[in-house]
């Protein structure tokens, strides 16, 4: 079965610097895909980026970095410069190539960033 | 091109009553996935449909609830004698296909609560 595992329920960090979300997971399938979402208070959800499990390059997008270890099934979130409109909550997903359109999600993790 | 649509946004129900929530997905999408949010929480899967069929529904709890896609029209998740345990946020997701590979667009969600 499928499991993700976000253990920061909550991080705090500085504007304009750097901060990783982590992110575990769990599948016993070989085609998978990882995905990060933001849900800002507004309560959408707003899609960041993917990763394939048969990518060799970790994914980017802008500020948005996936740093993906398969050996570790970790795919944390890296972001960048933060601004006061990262403050959000994150969550991590996994969705197996097998499993139809099914995908599971951690818990989230809010983010805080200070001025 | 207009992104998936969820109605009501918001809606409020008395203990027994019946919740009816809308899913209009992308257009060109033929899948449609419904998850819930309780508060503090990630999101669950519940269902997956394509048109007229459902695909997966082991998320659905065995009792209340049910979800259809027709052939015309959005997709409803309706949600028979609510309770107050009922009370979440309810997202639907659609995509052109399915696997790790298809991303899934997010609504805007239904904020249920349940009085």
């Amino acid at each position: 079965a499928q499991k993700i595992t976000q253990t920061q329920p909550g991080m705090f960090v500085q504007e304009k610097e750097a901060v990783t979300l982590d992110c575990t997971y769990d599948t016993s399938d070989q085609s998978y895909g990882l995905f990060w979402y933001k849900q800002p208070s507004s309560g959408e959800m707003i899609f960041l980026i993917y990763q394939g499990s048969y990518d060799e390059q970790n994914a980017t997008e802008g500020r948005y970095s996936l740093n993906f270890q398969k050996a570790r099934k970790s795919a944390n979130l890296v972001i960048s410069a933060s601004q006061l409109g990262d403050s959000a909550m994150y969550f991590c997903a996994m969705r197996e190539k097998n499993n139809a359109g099914k995908s599971t999600f951690g818990d989230g993790t809010t983010l805080t960033v200070k001025p | 091109n207009a992104g998936v649509m969820q109605n009501p946004r918001h809606l409020v129900r008395r203990r027994g009553q019946e919740a009816r929530l809308r899913c209009s997905p992308m257009k060109g999408h033929s899948h449609v996935y419904w998850y819930r949010q309780l508060p503090e929480e990630g999101l669950k899967f519940m269902v997956y449909l394509q048109k007229e069929n459902i695909i997966d529904e082991s998320g659905m709890p065995k009792e209340r609830f049910s979800a259809e896609f027709p052939k015309e029209g959005p997709s409803i998740l309706r949600i028979q004698q609510v309770v107050r345990g009922d009370s979440a946020a309810y997202f639907c997701a659609s995509s052109e296909g399915t696997g790790g590979f298809y991303e899934q667009y997010f609504g805007p969600g239904t904020r249920l609560t349940v009085t």
